[in-house]
């Protein structure tokens, strides 16, 4: 079964620390992507990643970076971690080498800054 | 701007009645056209996605209609079922651009016994 694994479920941390999200995927896709998901405001992209080491913003980057260095791990971080960044984060994955090109997600991770 | 609106937001319906789930676009560019489907505590799942080349897409209780002309696509849920009760998303993406997705707000389906 192919997976999007992110690796925790659930974090707090303290405003101004900084946070990192960690996603795997095993289903050797070429590109991935953070989003978060805020109730009423959908899903809005941060960053995505078309290769290793390659990055390109999304439509909401401030405050935030990405590492991908090898193909299958893409972190997101938060340099300084606000308040108004406690959200839902969800990771997604999928390859160019199908017709379609429809996201596998992980579970997400569930970020409350305090 | 908004990309993809997507209408209503919250949806509740019979079970076995019809489930019908709006979203309109504005960059003609958009070349696939995805559902998602979460339940809560999940990631989004892939339902059922459409290209701009065919009008219709079913699977299952499922169906995609697309309108070209219009800029709208719209999910049908068929005998709607308890289990079907989440969120539904719709998106569009542009193949060129590694395949990122613009996302509706969604959609919160709650099927009535």
């Amino acid at each position: 079964d192919v997976k999007v694994t992110q690796s925790s479920r659930y974090l707090v941390k303290r405003t101004g620390e900084k946070v990192f999200l960690e996603c795997v995927q095993d289903m050797d896709h070429e590109n991935m992507f953070w989003y978060r998901q805020d109730p009423g405001l959908g899903l809005r992209l941060i960053y995505f990643s078309y290769d290793v080491k390659m990055k390109e913003k999304g439509d909401i980057p401030e405050g935030y970076s990405v590492s991908r260095e090898k193909k299958e791990r893409f972190s997101l971080i938060l340099e300084s971690a606000s308040t108004n960044q406690t959200s839902m984060y969800l990771c997604a994955s999928n390859t160019y080498r199908r017709t379609n090109y429809g996201y596998t997600f992980g579970s997400g991770t569930r970020l409350t800054v305090v | 701007q908004q990309q993809v609106k997507q209408s209503p937001q919250s949806l509740i319906v019979q079970k076995g009645g019809i489930s019908i789930i709006n979203c309109a676009y504005e960059n003609t560019a958009f070349d696939y056209f995805p559902w998602y489907q979460q339940f809560p505590g999940k990631g989004p799942a892939l339902l059922i996605a459409i290209r701009p080349d065919v009008s219709e897409k079913k699977e299952g209780r499922f169906t995609i209609s697309f309108n070209k002309s219009a800029k709208q696509f719209s999910l049908h849920i068929m005998d709607s079922q308890p289990g079907d009760s989440a969120t539904y998303f719709c998106a569009a993406s542009i193949g060129t651009n590694a395949g990122k997705s613009t996302f509706g707000d969604g959609t919160t389906l709650t099927v009535k016994p």
